[in-house]
């Protein structure tokens, strides 16, 4: 059975940063792209980042962009989210995804607030 | 970036009841993804490839469309359909996301 786990989220001042992860588990993970996928409260859902299969391709959207970075560890079968200079409008609830978004985790919020 | 446009924003149907949520891109895309989300749960794959139903996926959801225009096909609504649906496409870059469609139960 695929699963994914997200964690690292939380209460978070503005300008500071924090790390997410995502524990895969029940599929090769070395062999899919995965991706983060938020969700502003009462949202709608809006993509964040994708990365290749083996970590030589990363893209994101425009909104965070030198701001944050996904990576993985193919070894820990694990995806991360390392988020920089966070701002209210980071404030989500954050997938990880199994590309193409036939799996999702469960979510973890970030709040971002002083 | 590709706009997806989804209509209507909210609706009501009856059990039974025949259901078409429609998504307009901004610009031609090859193919749509249909999500269902129901409250305080994950994001689930409905429609694949515009047409073809995810694994599980009861055979009342269909999909279809082309270029500009797609849509979602609920044939005979059950209560358990309540739910918000998302359009997507990644034809182009950035993926995106309609803002989706919230469903319920009359």
């Amino acid at each position: 059975e695929v699963q994914l786990v997200e964690s690292g989220g939380g209460l978070v001042q503005p300008g500071r940063s924090m790390k997410l992860s995502c524990a895969a588990s029940g599929f090769t993970f070395n062999n899919y792209d995965m991706a983060w996928v938020c969700q502003a409260p009462k949202k709608g859902l809006e993509w964040v980042a994708t990365i290749s299969y083996d970590g030589s391709s990363t893209y994101y959207r425009d909104s965070v962009k030198g701001r944050f970075t996904i990576s993985r560890d193919n070894a820990k079968s694990t995806l991360y989210l390392q988020m920089d200079s966070l701002r209210s409008e980071d404030t989500a609830t954050y997938y990880c995804a199994r590309v193409p978004f036939a799996y999702w985790g469960q979510g973890t919020l970030v709040t971002v607030s002083s | 970036e590709i706009v997806l446009t989804q209509s209507p924003t909210t609706t009501a149907a009856s059990p039974g009841e025949k259901v078409t949520i429609t998504c307009l891109a901004s610009s031609s895309v090859s193919n749509m993804y249909w999500y269902q989300q129901k409250s305080g749960a994950s994001p689930k794959l409905l429609i694949y490839s515009t047409s073809s139903l995810a694994s599980g996926v009861p055979d009342r959801f269909s999909g279809s469309g082309s270029g500009t225009s797609y849509s979602l096909t609920i044939n005979t609504m059950e209560a358990e359909d309540a739910a918000t649906y998302y359009c997507q496409q990644w034809s182009s870059n950035p993926l995106t996301f309609g803002s989706g469609t919230k469903l319920e139960i009359k």
